[in-house]
């Protein structure tokens, strides 16, 4: 079973759609991140937290640390958002990423 | 520049030949982190450094595989006697502590061994 688990594998939507991808991890962690991998493009980190919630303009991250989950959503999606979605722990180890989430939003 | 830097963005190289991949990290950044990608997979670690401390090369898949950092700054990472399964998107990143901190990435070295 891998440490951060993402789901989601893949995900297609519909323009204006509200989106969540989960992560699960098993391992105690310093900070949770999101990234957004778009295709042909570098990795761009969207979230970096540690507890509650975190918020950029259409996008929301929480993260409970208790239950070891944490979820990204995405409010009124647009074509633009259409992307690999990274989930990565840290702590004091290395990072530990999840697989991702390959979103498409269909206009 | 403000973010990280690689060079060169694309590399195709035939079989048996050495390559040098550079990662040029934001200044000030401790932390500096290889990893690669191959097509359609997650990322996969390969070395990293954190400050003159010495390397964590636990990711390195062959000895085929060498880093080095100089200065605590510009890393090259040199693959000798390519093979086609070293096909992939080479990534560096970078933070400002070990571990902890929010990573930036570089667009990535795409190579292509022939």
């Amino acid at each position: 079973k891998n440490e951060v688990e993402q789901s989601p594998q893949n995900l297609t939507a519909q323009e204006g759609e509200f989106i969540t991808i989960n992560c699960s991890y098993s391992v105690g962690i310093s900070a949770l991140h999101w990234l957004q991998q778009h295709p042909g493009g570098g990795i761009v980190s969207l979230f970096m937290l540690s507890s509650g919630k975190k918020k950029h303009g259409r996008l929301i991250a929480t993260i409970n640390i208790q239950e070891k989950h944490s979820s990204l959503h995405i409010t009124a999606s647009h074509p633009r958002d259409s992307a690999v979605y990274i989930c990565a722990v840290s702590g004091t180890y290395k990072y530990i990423f999840g697989t991702g989430t390959r979103l498409k939003v269909l206009a | 520049g403000a973010g990280v830097s690689q060079s060169p963005s694309n590399k195709v190289t035939e079989k048996g030949k050495d390559v040098e991949l550079r990662c040029d990290p934001i200044s000030g950044h401790t932390a500096l982190y290889w990893y690669r990608q191959s097509l359609g997979q997650g990322l996969e670690f390969l070395i990293y450094f954190q400050g003159n401390s010495a390397p964590d090369k636990s990711g390195l898949p062959s000895d085929r595989f060498s880093a080095e950092r100089t200065g605590g700054s510009v890393s090259t990472l040199t693959i000798q006697r390519t093979q086609q399964e070293d096909s992939a998107v080479y990534l560096c990143a970078s933070s400002l502590g070990s571990h902890t901190g929010e990573l930036f990435f570089g667009e990535g070295s795409r190579l292509t061994v022939l």
